[in-house]
């Protein structure tokens, strides 16, 4: 069965700094897709990022970087120059290869960005 | 215009009640899904459907039905709601193929069980 880890229940940062979320999985399948995905307090569930498990570079989308390492079975995500905007909850997930299933969720990291 | 819409968008019930939550999608995907959020955890999947004939149970499907009526539209219902269907519950759709399908998620839809 898959299973994803997020260690991080919440982390305040001060604006323009870096930030790393952490997420670590588990799963039997060579075949696999790492996603994150923001979700502001309004509640909706935005895609920000993916990264497939035979992706030899790390993937980036703008100010979002996955820090992807295979044999840690770490998929962090690093958001560069963070914002304001960026205060929400953060949520790493998975999926296998068969695409069988849905994916399967982190419970989350609660980021609040100070000014 | 949003590409995968939810209604209704918040709904208060009562237990023992029928209650039934639309998703519509405009994206032209074969692959729609339902979701449940509660506090503090992430998403479970409830039901997923590859296309119009075929209807999958998730993870959590117990006290759960859905009906897919078209390629865009996917609903899901509450036979006899309970005070713990208290949840948001996410609609989403899906393109690609196997691990590297990226789901989008509607609005959600906040529902409260009395």
């Amino acid at each position: 069965a898959q299973k994803i880890t997020q260690t991080q229940p919440g982390m305040f940062v001060q604006e323009k700094e870096a930030v790393t979320l952490d997420c670590t999985y588990d799963t039997s399948d060579q075949s696999y897709g790492l996603f994150w995905y923001k979700q502001p307090s309004s509640g909706e569930m935005i895609f920000l990022i993916y990264q497939g498990s035979y992706d030899e570079q790390n993937a980036t989308e703008g100010r979002y970087s996955l820090n992807f390492q295979k044999a840690r079975k770490s998929a962090n995500l690093v958001i560069s120059a963070s914002q304001l905007g960026d205060s929400a909850m953060y949520f790493c997930a998975m999926r296998d290869g068969g695409g069988a299933d849905g994916l399967t969720f982190g419970k989350g990291t609660h980021l609040i960005i100070q000014p | 215009d949003a590409d995968v819409t939810q209604t209704p968008r918040n709904r208060i019930t009562k237990t023992g009640k029928r209650i039934m939550l639309e998703c519509s999608q405009t994206k032209g995907h074969d692959r729609m899904y339902w979701y449940r959020q509660d506090p503090g955890l992430g998403l479970r999947l409830i039901y997923y459907s590859f296309d119009v004939k075929d209807i999958n149970k998730g993870e959590i499907s117990d006290g759960y039905s859905v009906s897919r009526q078209a390629q865009a539209k996917f609903s899901l219902s509450l036979e006899s709601a309970i005070p713990n269907q208290t949840a948001l519950y996410f609609c989403a759709t899906s393109e690609g193929t196997g691990a590297q399908e990226t789901q989008y998620f509607g609005p959600g839809t906040r529902l409260l069980v009395l």
